[in-house]
């Protein structure tokens, strides 16, 4: 059971857009940056959002993350095919002695 | 070129204790702010965070799981070494290591998020 809840899949067809949620708590989406994360089948995740709204160089701007109180989403926009992997918000959690949290990812389908 | 890499055994006994490296390279993981933390994936599940530890060597472990968990630095070969103790089936995944830094005296502490991963290395836990 993860400590942040995610839907288990979305889809869309190309160049739809599409969000994915991200359920917390005030200990961790609440009172910190949220990320996330990209995993293509069999590779190791890339990192997508961090800081809550902030791109790496080299992820186009069609992803996009934001944050109201204890959730957070990313949009993808103009869907493409090579889009359809697994993605997993992430943030610190404040609470204990402080641990980093995963949501329990989302399979995104590009019918 | 930032990489990094895990390594370990692929095979390990029930009871037995899990030590695992990671090879850092094109960074210093005693350079501030600059962090490595495990993550684990058993087959067809989630990501789980297990330990980070910090340039100063401020470490933290999940919840779930620090009684079994050792995070440390080996400066002399650039590693990070994870040990898990009394291994069980359900503790078989794939292990990654990857790099994240941040800025702490701010509220809330800045996260540039995990941003260089190694590829993984699977440990499968059988008798």
């Amino acid at each position: 059971q993860s400590v942040l809840t995610q839907p288990p899949s979305v889809s869309g067809t190309p160049g739809q857009r599409v969000t994915i949620s991200c359920f917390g708590s005030n200990s961790n989406v609440g009172s910190n940056y949220v990320s996330w994360y990209q995993q293509l089948p069999g590779t190791a995740p890339k990192l997508l959002i961090f800081s809550t709204n902030q791109r790496p160089s080299g992820v186009p701007d069609r992803f996009s993350g934001s944050k109201s109180g204890t959730s957070a989403s990313l949009a993808i926009s103009g869907l493409r095919s090579d889009d359809e992997a697994d993605y997993y918000c992430a943030a610190w959690d404040d609470s204990l002695s402080g641990a980093e949290v995963f949501g329990g990812g989302t399979k995104l389908i590009v019918l | 070129q930032v990489t990094l890499r895990e390594s370990g055994p692929a095979l390990v006994k029930p009871t037995q204790t899990l030590t695992l490296t990671c090879s850092v390279s094109g960074f210093s993981f005693s350079s501030p702010g600059t962090c490595v933390s495990w993550i684990r994936q058993p087959p067809g599940k989630a990501l789980e965070w297990l330990a980070r530890i910090d340039w100063d060597d401020e470490r933290h472990y999940s919840t779930s799981l620090k009684t079994r968990l050792t995070i440390s630095k080996d400066f002399s070969k650039d590693q990070v070494v994870l040990t898990m103790t009394n291994m069980d089936p359900v503790d078989t995944a794939t292990y990654y290591c990857a790099r994240i830094r941040i800025v702490r005296g701010l509220i809330p502490t800045y996260s540039y998020g995990m941003d260089v991963w190694g590829p993984g290395t699977t440990v499968i836990v059988s008798s």
